[in-house]
This record gives structure tokens, C-alpha cells and sequence, in this order.
């Protein structure tokens, strides 16, 4: 089984500043992948970031950095240099390769304000 | 390129009817995947497809049940609806190959289902 959990309902940063969304997750599968999404007020749900599970530097995709910590099974993401456009929901995901192959579990979300 | 997209964008049915929600994928995306999407339960995942073949499936009820063209294009059905299955249905593609899970999903639009 897989599972996803994301421990701040809610997070406030300053724009410009960096903030660190926290998740993290269980899975049986030997491999696996995991996500970031955002899913803004208009609904549609945006690609982030991904990191392998035996990729060994940590994902970056501009100001998206994904923090994984294996051992801990955590896979923080961090959004440097906060814009007003980040204020949105955010969703971390993981996909196994085998026996969850095709099947993405996704965490409760952590809505995220940037204050101006 | 175009998106993915999902038809209708909104839907109200009555309780005990039958709906049905269709999805493109991204040209060349293999696989299809659907969410349910609701404040309560968050993303719960439904099904996915790749290559008409269903990979993977949720734990929703046999009311529930999808399938995928040669296109790759989707639909997925509900029959005998019921007022909690108001929800975003959110319809996915992504290009892995079998087993692949390297890259995001590529999310629709939705299609916000009303049951009254």
C-alpha cells in the first residue's frame, strides 16, 4: 500500500522569501517515483517536480527544489525566492514502478499563501 | 501541443442516472488515469489505463468503471448515481512506457459532476 502525508494544512510566506512544504510517505514498492503538484484556484493541477527513488541528487526545476531524504522517507519541496502566483494548493504524489504500477497516491494538500 | 481534455466541463444528473466523462489525452501519452476529486476525500484514484488495459483501480464501488480507446483516448462511466458522487473528475495522461514512471501527469480541466 502507499501513502502520502502532508502535515501543514495551511503555510504563510513573505513574498521573496523560501518556504518548505513537508511530505512524507510509506510504499511497499522497491522503486518508485514522486511528485509535486499545484493546483491553483482556477482547479487545473500543474506539474512540478519529480525525483526517482534511486535518483542520488535532489530534483530541481527552477525555483522548485525537492528535498528527499530517503531514510526518512521524506520529500520536502522548496520554493525559493516566493512569488503572489505561488499562493496556491499543493499535492505530493508518489507512483510505484511494480505492483502499483498506473496508480498515483496523492497527500491531503498544503494550501500555501504568499503575503505581499 | 494541445492538452488534455476532458468534456463536459460541468454536469448536473439526478440520483439513479448514469453519466458519462470522456478524456483526450496529449498526443502520443499512453496512459490515462481518473481522480475523483472532493473536499472531503481529497484525489482518490479510480483507474488507469495504458494501452486499453486497465493497469491499475481504486476502491470505488462496480458503479464506477472506465476504459481507453486505440487513440488512447477515455471515457469512464457512472451508473446509478448517488448525491456523494458530486465531485471534479479529473482525467490525467502521462507518456511512461510500461513501467516507466519517470514523467508527471498532465492534467485536464476536470469535469465537475453535480448529483441532485
Amino acid at each position: 500500500a502507499q501513502k502520502i502525508t502532508q502535515t501543514q494544512p495551511g503555510m504563510f510566506v513573505q513574498e521573496k522569501e523560501a518556504v518548505t512544504l513537508d511530505c512524507t510517505y510509506d510504499t511497499s514498492d522497491p522503486s518508485y517515483g514522486l511528485f509535486w503538484y499545484k493546483q491553483p484556484s482556477s482547479g487545473e493541477m500543474i506539474f512540478l517536480i519529480y525525483q526517482g527513488s534511486y535518483d542520488q541528487q535532489n530534483a530541481t526545476e527552477g525555483r522548485y527544489s525537492l528535498n528527499f531524504q530517503k531514510a526518512r522517507k521524506s520529500a520536502n519541496l522548496v520554493i525559493s525566492a516566493s512569488q503572489l502566483g505561488d499562493s496556491a494548493m499543493y499535492f505530493c504524489a508518489m507512483r510505484g514502478y511494480n505492483t502499483n504500477a498506473g496508480k498515483s497516491t496523492f497527500g491531503d494538500g498544503t494550501t500555501l499563501t504568499v503575503k505581499p | 501541443k494541445a492538452g488534455v481534455t476532458q468534456t463536459p466541463r460541468y454536469l448536473i444528473k439526478t440520483r439513479g442516472q448514469q453519466v458519462t466523462l470522456s478524456c483526450s489525452p496529449i498526443s502520443g501519452h499512453r496512459s490515462v488515469s481518473w481522480y475523483q476529486q472532493t473536499p472531503g476525500q481529497g484525489l482518490q484514484f479510480l483507474f488507469e489505463y495504458f494501452s486499453e488495459t486497465q493497469r491499475n483501480k481504486g476502491n470505488f464501488p462496480g458503479r464506477f468503471s472506465g476504459r481507453q480507446f486505440s487513440n488512447s483516448r477515455s471515457e469512464m462511466n457512472v451508473s446509478t448515481l448517488e448525491l456523494g458522487d458530486s465531485a471534479l473528475y479529473l482525467c490525467a495522461s502521462s507518456l511512461e512506457d510500461a513501467g516507466g514512471v519517470s514523467d508527471g501527469y498532465t492534467f485536464g480541466s476536470g469535469t465537475r459532476l453535480t448529483v441532485v
